[in-house]
């Protein structure tokens, strides 16, 4: 177990649907990441927040957003969502720049 | 960008023998080099990691070598075990700028361990 927690586990919604994804870090780390991962396109960075602030984007989609709140959970918003959007969305954490734990994952089904 | 690469795709060996997975990179800025394990339905587990001050790092069975000169780093695991049937992912990473912590990651090796 990382220490990193992530609800729903899995999530199945319809095209143009908005679904909010939740990620826990590990306690004391600031930083937060976004990664999606999906068959043809690998494991892909979306975006990092550190201590509430963005600190990187990815290839982030302007349909997808995120933030983090002040006791460090973060919240990852994906809406208008297309059948491409299917995918597992990892959220990580760390205490520095580099190490960071990877949670369980959101499965997230488009119909 | 980064750009990892990582070979090969698949990787079948008898239980007891070794495995080696290679990964290349192309931005000489990267620092850090991380080996991520993922079983089915779980997210990617930390096995190994390297940073660029060192050449090789060794961990039970588990070793990770890094020539920088050739932008080549790679995963070595002695001994195997069934249980170490999984998808091995390499990822590299700097401290530099907008892709600061960023993990770019290769495409992952899916290992498999005949008993």
């Amino acid at each position: 177990d990382s220490g990193v927690t992530q609800t729903p586990k899995h999530l199945i919604t319809a095209t143009g649907q908005r679904v909010t994804l939740r990620c826990s870090p590990r306690s004391g780390d600031l930083s937060v990441y976004w990664y999606q991962q999906s068959l043809d396109q690998g494991l892909q960075f979306l975006i990092q927040y550190y201590n509430g602030e963005e600190r990187a984007k990815g290839n982030i989609l302007e349909r997808f957003s995120a933030q983090q709140f002040p006791d460090l959970h973060s919240e990852l918003n994906l809406s208008s969502l297309e059948l491409g959007d299917s995918a597992l969305y990892f959220c990580a954490s760390s205490a520095s720049t580099d190490t960071q734990y990877f949670g369980p994952g959101t499965r997230l089904t488009v119909l | 960008g980064e750009n990892v690469e990582q070979h090969p795709s698949t990787l079948s060996v008898q239980e007891g023998d070794s495995a080696v997975i290679k990964c290349t990179y192309s931005d000489s800025a990267s620092n850090y080099f991380p080996w991520y394990k993922q079983e089915l339905g779980k997210g990617p587990q930390l096995i190994i990691d390297i940073r660029s001050n060192v050449g090789e790092k060794k961990d039970q069975r588990i070793a990770v070598t890094l020539n920088k000169t050739a932008k080549h780093f790679s995963l070595h695991i002695t001994e195997t075990q069934p249980e170490d049937s999984a998808v091995y992912f390499c990822a590299a990473s700097n401290n530099r700028g907008s892709t600061l912590g960023r993990l770019y990651f290769g495409r992952g090796t899916q290992l498999t361990v005949w008993p």
